[in-house]
Formats: C-alpha cells, sequence, structure tokens
C-alpha cells in the first residue's frame, strides 16, 4: 500500500519562483526520502532526511520534517525549467522497503 | 555516486513470451534490489524485494510465477515476465542498495518499458 500522499498532485510555476510541495504519511518511520523521476526515467535521489532531524538543505532543495504531524514538504527555490519531474517522497517501511507516495508532477514555464 | 544500469530501456513482444530485464549495480555490491512497476502518471508500486543468493519476498498480490526474480550475485538481479499478455505491459523498474556507497537510499535503473502486443 502506499503509504506517502503528496500534494498538490500537480503544481505549474514560472521560472524563478519557489515550488513547495507536501508529503503526508501514517506510521512511525526512521527517515524520508525525497526522489525526483524524469518523464519515462527511473528516480533520482535527492535528500535524506531522519526521523531526528527538523530540516536539511542541499543547493536549492530545503526539505523539512514534522513527526508530530507526519508530513513532510520539499521546497524548490528559484526553480528552472529543468526543475521539471515529478517528485516523490519515499518512507521506510521496516527494514530497506520504501513505501512511495503518490508523487507531484511539477512543470516550470520558461 | 552509485549507478545502477537495467537493459533494456524498451521492450516489444508477443502475447505469451517471455520477457527478461537485467538490473546491474555498477560501482557496488547491491545486497538488495527491488523490483517495482509503475502505471502512468502513477506512483512506484513495490513488486518485489531480493537479495542475494535468497529468494525474492513478493509483495501481496504479485504473482511469484508470472514475475521471476532472480538475484545470483552482488551485482545483478533479473525480472522474468513470463508468458506476457497486454496487461503485463507497463514500465518496470528496478534499485538497488547496499554497501557504504548505497547503505539507507536506493539507486534506480533507469526503467523498462514493456509492449506486450
Amino acid at each position: 500500500s502506499q503509504q506517502g500522499e503528496e500534494d498538490p498532485q500537480a503544481l505549474s510555476i514560472q521560472e524563478g519562483e519557489n515550488a513547495t510541495m507536501n508529503c503526508s504519511y501514517k506510521t512511525s518511520i526512521n527517515n524520508l526520502q525525497w526522489y525526483r523521476q524524469n518523464s519515462g526515467r527511473g528516480l533520482v535521489h535527492l535528500i535524506l532526511i531522519r526521523s531526528n532531524e527538523r530540516e536539511k538543505h542541499s543547493g536549492r532543495l530545503r526539505v523539512t520534517l514534522d513527526t508530530s504531524k507526519k508530513s513532510s514538504s520539499l521546497l524548490i527555490t528559484a526553480s528552472r525549467a529543468a526543475d521539471t519531474a515529478s517528485y516523490f517522497c519515499a518512507t521506510e517501511e521496516g527494514t530497506y522497503k520504501y513505501i512511495f507516495g503518490t508523487g507531484t508532477r511539477l512543470k516550470v514555464l520558461a | 555516486g552509485a549507478v545502477v544500469s537495467q537493459h533494456p530501456s524498451r521492450v516489444i513482444c508477443k502475447s505469451g513470451t517471455s520477457v527478461k530485464i537485467e538490473c546491474r549495480s555498477l560501482d557496488f555490491q547491491a545486497t538488495t534490489m527491488f523490483w517495482y512497476r509503475q502505471f502512468p502518471k502513477k506512483s512506484l508500486m513495490l513488486m518485489a524485494t531480493s537479495n542475494e543468493g535468497s529468494k525474492a519476498t513478493y509483495e501481496q498480490g504479485v504473482e511469484k510465477d508470472k514475475f521471476l526474480i532472480n538475484h545470483a550475485s552482488l551485482t545483478l538481479s533479473t525480472l522474468t515476465v513470463t508468458s506476457a499478455h497486454p496487461e503485463d505491459s507497463s514500465f518496470y523498474i528496478c534499485s538497488a542498495q547496499g554497501g557504504a556507497l548505497a547503505k539507507n537510499i536506493q539507486y534506480f535503473g533507469a526503467g523498462t518499458r514493456l509492449s506486450v502486443l
């Protein structure tokens, strides 16, 4: 079963704007990860945030985690057309088993 | 970073034939490999988890006789879709995890688009 629910399902913004995606999950987690998928391709790992962390940065990416609300957000700042992709959160269920969210399709208009 | 190669990227086959998809970790030893199926504009559905040298663990609802998984070495796992039918047409993606290079992170292959006529 899919644990992560992401919203919005689709997001369209102008280049230079920030994009925020949210992920909610249901059970306790060890860590939460965000992945990116270009159309018709495999997934690329973006960032991992552990359950004892609240915020993490990587370049233009900022991830927050609120374990009390069982939610995470991914912020992409100063978006570019090349950021157009689908973004998925994934939570670890058991040992080395990740459940992926429903994904947010981001479109950045040049 | 860790690299996972998946082959072929696209395959078209006739109904009733079998198709084998390979997943290789190129620069690390993958103790665990995962096989996913993805429908258009949908999330990834985990099909099975395989550990080197042992039988794969299939998710509920996934037919083990239909989707044969072999993880014979620390760098190679294969998924064979047996007696493929049009409803098996989908995008199949593998991922690998293991070793210091890929301890908590899954590295994904580029996927295989299977079309069964």
